[in-house]
Protein backbone atom coordinates (compact mmCIF):
# COMPACT_ATOMS: atom_id res chain seq x y z
CA UNK A 1 0.00 0.00 0.00
CA UNK A 2 0.74 3.80 0.29
CA UNK A 3 3.32 4.95 2.46
CA UNK A 4 3.14 8.21 3.90
CA UNK A 5 6.10 9.71 5.88
CA UNK A 6 6.28 12.75 7.70
CA UNK A 7 9.19 15.11 9.14
CA UNK A 8 10.30 15.98 11.07
CA UNK A 9 8.58 13.94 13.67
CA UNK A 10 8.99 16.65 16.28
CA UNK A 11 9.33 20.41 16.20
CA UNK A 12 9.95 22.89 18.76
CA UNK A 13 9.70 26.86 17.93
CA UNK A 14 10.17 30.23 19.06
CA UNK A 15 6.75 32.37 19.08
CA UNK A 16 7.34 33.87 16.13
CA UNK A 17 9.47 31.36 14.13
CA UNK A 18 8.22 30.09 10.70
CA UNK A 19 8.57 26.33 9.80
CA UNK A 20 8.24 23.94 7.04
CA UNK A 21 7.08 20.32 7.66
CA UNK A 22 6.93 17.83 4.79
CA UNK A 23 4.93 14.75 3.66
CA UNK A 24 6.51 12.59 0.90
CA UNK A 25 4.40 9.60 -0.22
CA UNK A 26 5.10 6.51 -2.13
CA UNK A 27 2.85 6.51 -5.44
CA UNK A 28 0.35 8.45 -7.07
CA UNK A 29 -2.45 9.84 -5.54
CA UNK A 30 -6.25 10.80 -5.64
CA UNK A 31 -5.91 13.67 -3.19
CA UNK A 32 -4.13 15.12 -0.14
CA UNK A 33 -5.11 16.71 3.26
CA UNK A 34 -3.57 18.42 5.73
CA UNK A 35 -4.96 17.85 9.66
CA UNK A 36 -3.88 20.04 12.54
CA UNK A 37 -5.10 17.61 15.86
CA UNK A 38 -5.19 19.74 18.80
CA UNK A 39 -4.77 18.85 21.97
CA UNK A 40 -8.31 17.49 22.54
CA UNK A 41 -8.32 14.88 19.86
CA UNK A 42 -10.35 17.26 17.08
CA UNK A 43 -9.35 16.78 13.50
CA UNK A 44 -9.53 19.67 12.15
CA UNK A 45 -8.68 20.48 8.09
CA UNK A 46 -6.14 22.34 7.26
CA UNK A 47 -5.97 21.97 3.40
CA UNK A 48 -7.29 19.63 0.70
CA UNK A 49 -4.74 20.11 -1.75
CA UNK A 50 -4.18 17.17 -4.15
CA UNK A 51 -1.26 19.82 -6.48
CA UNK A 52 -0.27 23.35 -6.45
CA UNK A 53 -0.49 25.71 -3.44
CA UNK A 54 -3.15 27.17 -1.33
CA UNK A 55 -2.94 29.91 1.32
CA UNK A 56 -4.99 30.25 4.14
CA UNK A 57 -3.29 33.27 6.67
CA UNK A 58 -0.80 32.09 7.84
CA UNK A 59 -0.54 28.88 6.68
CA UNK A 60 0.40 27.79 3.30
CA UNK A 61 0.52 24.48 1.66
CA UNK A 62 2.03 23.31 -1.62
CA UNK A 63 1.63 19.79 -3.24
CA UNK A 64 4.36 18.48 -6.42
CA UNK A 65 1.95 15.53 -7.11
CA UNK A 66 4.50 14.26 -9.88
CA UNK A 67 7.67 14.54 -7.46
CA UNK A 68 5.39 12.97 -4.31
CA UNK A 69 6.19 15.56 -1.76
CA UNK A 70 3.76 17.82 -0.09
CA UNK A 71 5.26 20.78 2.21
CA UNK A 72 3.27 22.92 4.79
CA UNK A 73 4.55 26.48 6.13
CA UNK A 74 3.47 27.70 9.26
CA UNK A 75 4.40 31.53 9.75
CA UNK A 76 5.03 33.85 12.30
CA UNK A 77 3.82 30.70 14.49
CA UNK A 78 1.34 31.13 17.65
CA UNK A 79 1.15 29.14 20.84
CA UNK A 80 -2.08 28.19 19.65
CA UNK A 81 -0.65 26.53 16.60
CA UNK A 82 0.88 23.63 18.84
CA UNK A 83 -0.52 20.22 18.21
CA UNK A 84 0.30 17.25 15.72
CA UNK A 85 -0.05 18.08 11.97
CA UNK A 86 -0.94 15.33 9.72
CA UNK A 87 -0.32 14.78 6.00
CA UNK A 88 -2.87 12.36 4.48
CA UNK A 89 -3.36 10.61 1.34
CA UNK A 90 -5.98 9.23 -0.30
CA UNK A 91 -5.63 5.64 -2.47
CA UNK A 92 -7.76 3.97 -4.75
CA UNK A 93 -9.97 2.44 -2.04
CA UNK A 94 -10.91 6.37 -1.23
CA UNK A 95 -9.88 5.85 2.46
CA UNK A 96 -6.88 8.55 3.73
CA UNK A 97 -4.03 7.06 4.23
CA UNK A 98 -2.26 9.32 7.16
CA UNK A 99 1.59 10.10 8.10
CA UNK A 100 2.80 9.54 11.60
CA UNK A 101 2.51 13.36 11.89
CA UNK A 102 5.01 16.03 13.30
CA UNK A 103 4.24 17.43 16.29
CA UNK A 104 4.76 21.12 17.02
CA UNK A 105 5.54 22.85 20.26
CA UNK A 106 5.53 26.72 19.81
CA UNK A 107 7.02 28.27 23.04
CA UNK A 108 5.64 32.21 24.42
CA UNK B 1 -24.16 24.05 9.40
CA UNK B 2 -23.97 20.99 12.11
CA UNK B 3 -20.09 18.76 11.61
CA UNK B 4 -19.66 15.51 12.14
CA UNK B 5 -20.83 14.61 16.00
CA UNK B 6 -19.96 11.04 17.52
CA UNK B 7 -21.38 9.77 20.70
CA UNK B 8 -20.10 8.84 23.69
CA UNK B 9 -17.10 10.83 23.81
CA UNK B 10 -15.52 9.11 26.26
CA UNK B 11 -16.45 5.37 27.07
CA UNK B 12 -14.57 3.28 29.74
CA UNK B 13 -15.44 -0.34 30.09
CA UNK B 14 -14.30 -3.79 31.46
CA UNK B 15 -12.93 -6.03 29.36
CA UNK B 16 -15.52 -8.59 27.78
CA UNK B 17 -18.01 -6.01 27.51
CA UNK B 18 -19.43 -4.48 24.30
CA UNK B 19 -19.48 -1.53 23.52
CA UNK B 20 -21.10 0.54 20.83
CA UNK B 21 -20.42 4.06 19.05
CA UNK B 22 -22.76 6.07 16.96
CA UNK B 23 -21.78 8.77 14.57
CA UNK B 24 -23.78 11.22 12.47
CA UNK B 25 -22.10 12.21 9.59
CA UNK B 26 -22.01 16.23 7.81
CA UNK B 27 -25.79 15.79 6.48
CA UNK B 28 -26.18 14.63 2.42
CA UNK B 29 -22.94 13.07 2.95
CA UNK B 30 -22.87 10.23 1.41
CA UNK B 31 -19.90 8.48 2.74
CA UNK B 32 -19.07 7.57 6.09
CA UNK B 33 -14.95 6.22 7.22
CA UNK B 34 -14.59 5.07 10.75
CA UNK B 35 -11.00 5.27 11.95
CA UNK B 36 -9.19 4.00 15.47
CA UNK B 37 -5.99 6.26 16.86
CA UNK B 38 -3.81 5.17 19.52
CA UNK B 39 -1.48 7.67 21.41
CA UNK B 40 1.44 8.64 19.01
CA UNK B 41 0.08 7.23 16.12
CA UNK B 42 -1.97 8.79 13.06
CA UNK B 43 -5.04 7.59 12.11
CA UNK B 44 -6.00 4.24 11.11
CA UNK B 45 -8.49 3.31 8.31
CA UNK B 46 -10.87 1.02 9.65
CA UNK B 47 -14.00 0.55 7.44
CA UNK B 48 -15.63 2.57 4.94
CA UNK B 49 -19.77 3.38 3.34
CA UNK B 50 -20.89 4.47 0.39
CA UNK B 51 -24.88 5.27 1.24
CA UNK B 52 -25.74 1.91 3.07
CA UNK B 53 -23.12 -0.14 1.22
CA UNK B 54 -20.01 -1.17 3.48
CA UNK B 55 -17.83 -1.02 0.63
CA UNK B 56 -14.29 -1.74 2.12
CA UNK B 57 -13.15 -3.38 5.48
CA UNK B 58 -9.39 -2.81 7.09
CA UNK B 59 -7.62 -6.02 8.22
CA UNK B 60 -7.96 -4.43 11.90
CA UNK B 61 -11.53 -4.82 11.56
CA UNK B 62 -11.19 -8.49 13.61
CA UNK B 63 -14.34 -10.52 13.56
CA UNK B 64 -15.16 -8.72 17.18
CA UNK B 65 -15.96 -5.27 15.20
CA UNK B 66 -19.42 -4.84 13.26
CA UNK B 67 -19.79 -1.28 11.80
CA UNK B 68 -23.62 -0.35 10.13
CA UNK B 69 -24.69 2.03 8.24
CA UNK B 70 -28.42 0.90 7.94
CA UNK B 71 -30.75 4.24 6.17
CA UNK B 72 -27.61 5.32 4.71
CA UNK B 73 -27.35 7.94 7.23
CA UNK B 74 -26.02 7.65 11.02
CA UNK B 75 -23.32 4.46 12.20
CA UNK B 76 -22.77 2.62 14.77
CA UNK B 77 -19.67 0.77 15.22
CA UNK B 78 -19.77 -1.74 17.91
CA UNK B 79 -17.03 -3.78 19.63
CA UNK B 80 -17.85 -7.06 21.40
CA UNK B 81 -16.20 -8.78 24.12
CA UNK B 82 -13.76 -6.19 24.49
CA UNK B 83 -9.74 -6.57 25.27
CA UNK B 84 -7.34 -3.85 26.41
CA UNK B 85 -5.56 -3.47 23.60
CA UNK B 86 -9.24 -1.75 21.91
CA UNK B 87 -7.83 1.33 24.25
CA UNK B 88 -8.00 4.02 21.39
CA UNK B 89 -9.97 7.19 20.22
CA UNK B 90 -12.25 6.08 17.86
CA UNK B 91 -12.56 8.76 14.67
CA UNK B 92 -15.33 8.94 12.44
CA UNK B 93 -15.53 11.03 9.00
CA UNK B 94 -17.43 11.77 6.48
CA UNK B 95 -17.63 13.17 2.87
CA UNK B 96 -19.43 13.75 -0.02
CA UNK B 97 -18.21 11.83 -3.73
CA UNK B 98 -19.95 10.51 -6.97
CA UNK B 99 -19.27 6.71 -7.90
CA UNK B 100 -15.71 5.90 -7.69
CA UNK B 101 -14.19 8.85 -7.58
CA UNK B 102 -12.30 9.78 -4.77
CA UNK B 103 -14.50 12.32 -3.97
CA UNK B 104 -13.53 15.19 -1.90
CA UNK B 105 -12.30 16.92 1.64
CA UNK B 106 -13.07 14.81 4.53
CA UNK B 107 -14.45 15.99 7.70
CA UNK B 108 -13.74 14.40 11.07
CA UNK B 109 -15.61 14.49 14.28
CA UNK B 110 -14.17 14.78 17.74
CA UNK B 111 -13.79 11.11 18.20
CA UNK B 112 -14.89 8.84 21.07
CA UNK B 113 -11.72 7.64 23.35
CA UNK B 114 -12.47 4.43 24.71
CA UNK B 115 -10.47 2.93 28.02
CA UNK B 116 -10.85 -0.76 28.14
CA UNK B 117 -9.52 -1.56 32.10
Amino acid sequence: GIQVEQSPPDLILQEGANSTLRCNFSDSVNNLQWFHQNPWGQLINLFYIPSGTKQNGRLSATTVATERYSLLYISSSQTTDSGVYFCAVRGSQGNLIFGKGTKLSVKP
Amino acid sequence: DTGVSQDPRHKITKRGQNVTFRCDPISEHNRLYWYRQTLGQGPEFLTYFQNEAQLEKSRLLSDRFSAERPKGSFSTLEIQRTEQGDSAMYLCASSFGKGSSSGNTIYFGEGSWLTVV
